[in-house]
C-alpha cells in the first residue's frame, strides 16, 4: 500500500509570496494532520482535519491555513510569507476510525516538502 | 498544556552496544499515549515503539525498549545492540487519550530530539 506522499519535495519562494502544499493520506485514512518542523527543532501543530472539517488547530498566525477535500487529501496555504516560515512542513494521516485501541488514532508520516524563503 | 523535555541534545554509541535515551514529559491528564519516532536523514519520521500510560507494562518492539515511570513522567527509550542504521534524530511525542476531536487534541506534542550517533 502507499504511503502517506507529499508534494512538492522541495521549494524555494520569496518573502510576501504565497505557497500551497499538497499531501495525500494512505488510503482509508480519513484525518490528515500538518506540522511544521523548524531545522534543529520537533514538528509543531498546525491543522488537523477530519472528514473535510478542521478538527484542531495550533499556535499559528492566520495566514496559515488549510482544506481537506473529499478524497481526504489536503492542501496547506501559507500566505505573505516570512523568512521564519522556512521549513520542513510534514503531513500525516490516520484511520480515526473510532475502534478501540491506539492504533486507528496512530498518525503516519509522509517524507515532508522542505520550503525555504529567501 | 502538555511539554515534552529531550534533555540530550545528541548521543553517541558504539556498534552493538546499548544507549539510552531520556524524554520526560509534563501533563494533568491521567490517560495519554506516549510515542518514540525517528527521523533519519531521508527526513521520514517512523513510529520506533508506543505507550499506552493506563499500561504499567513496559513496551518492548525487537531491540527497541521503554522504561515508562508514570508517577515521575519519565519515558526513555533503550536501543539493545545498536546498528548502524539507528543513526538518526530521535523525537519522543505525547498525546492525549480522550477529547472530542474538534478540540484537535488528536495532535502530537513532540520534544526538540535527540541526535543519535553510531560509531562502527
Amino acid at each position: 500500500d502507499a504511503g502517506v506522499t507529499q508534494s512538492p519535495t522541495h521549494l524555494i519562494k520569496t518573502r510576501g509570496q504565497q505557497v500551497t502544499l499538497r499531501c495525500s493520506p494512505i488510503s482509508g485514512h480519513k484525518s490528515v494532520s500538518w506540522y511544521q518542523q523548524v531545522l534543529g527543532q520537533g514538528p509543531q501543530f498546525i491543522f488537523q482535519y477530519y472528514e473535510k472539517e478542521e478538527r484542531g488547530r495550533g499556535n499559528f498566525p492566520d495566514r496559515f491555513s488549510a482544506r481537506q477535500f473529499p478524497n481526504y487529501s489536503s492542501e496547506l496555504n501559507v500566505n505573505a510569507l516570512l523568512l521564519g516560515d522556512s521549513a520542513l512542513y510534514l503531513c500525516a494521516s490516520s484511520s480515526e476510525s473510532g475502534t478501540s485501541g491506539v492504533s486507528s488514532y496512530e498518525q503516519y508520516f509522509g517524507p515532508g516538502t522542505r520550503l525555504t524563503v529567501t | 498544556a502538555q511539554t515534552v523535555t529531550q534533555s540530550q541534545p545528541e548521543m553517541s554509541v558504539q556498534e552493538a552496544e546499548t544507549v539510552t535515551l531520556s524524554c520526560t514529559y509534563d501533563t494533568s491528564e491521567s490517560d495519554y499515549y506516549l510515542f518514540w519516532y525517528k527521523q533519519p536523514p531521508s527526513r521520514q519520521m517512523i513510529l520506533v515503539i508506543r505507550q499506552e500510560a493506563y499500561k504499567q507494562q513496559n513496551a518492548t518492539e525487537n531491540r527497541f525498549s521503554v522504561n515508562f515511570q508514570k508517577a515521575a513522567k519519565s519515558f526513555s527509550l533503550k536501543i539493545s545492540d545498536s546498528q548502524l542504521g539507528d543513526a538518526a534524530m530521535y523525537f519522543c511525542a505525547y498525546r492525549s487519550a480522550f477529547g472530542p476531536r474538534d478540540t484537535g487534541r488528536r495532535a502530537l506534542t513532540f520534544g526538540s530530539g535527540t541526535r543519535l550517533q553510531v560509531q562502527p
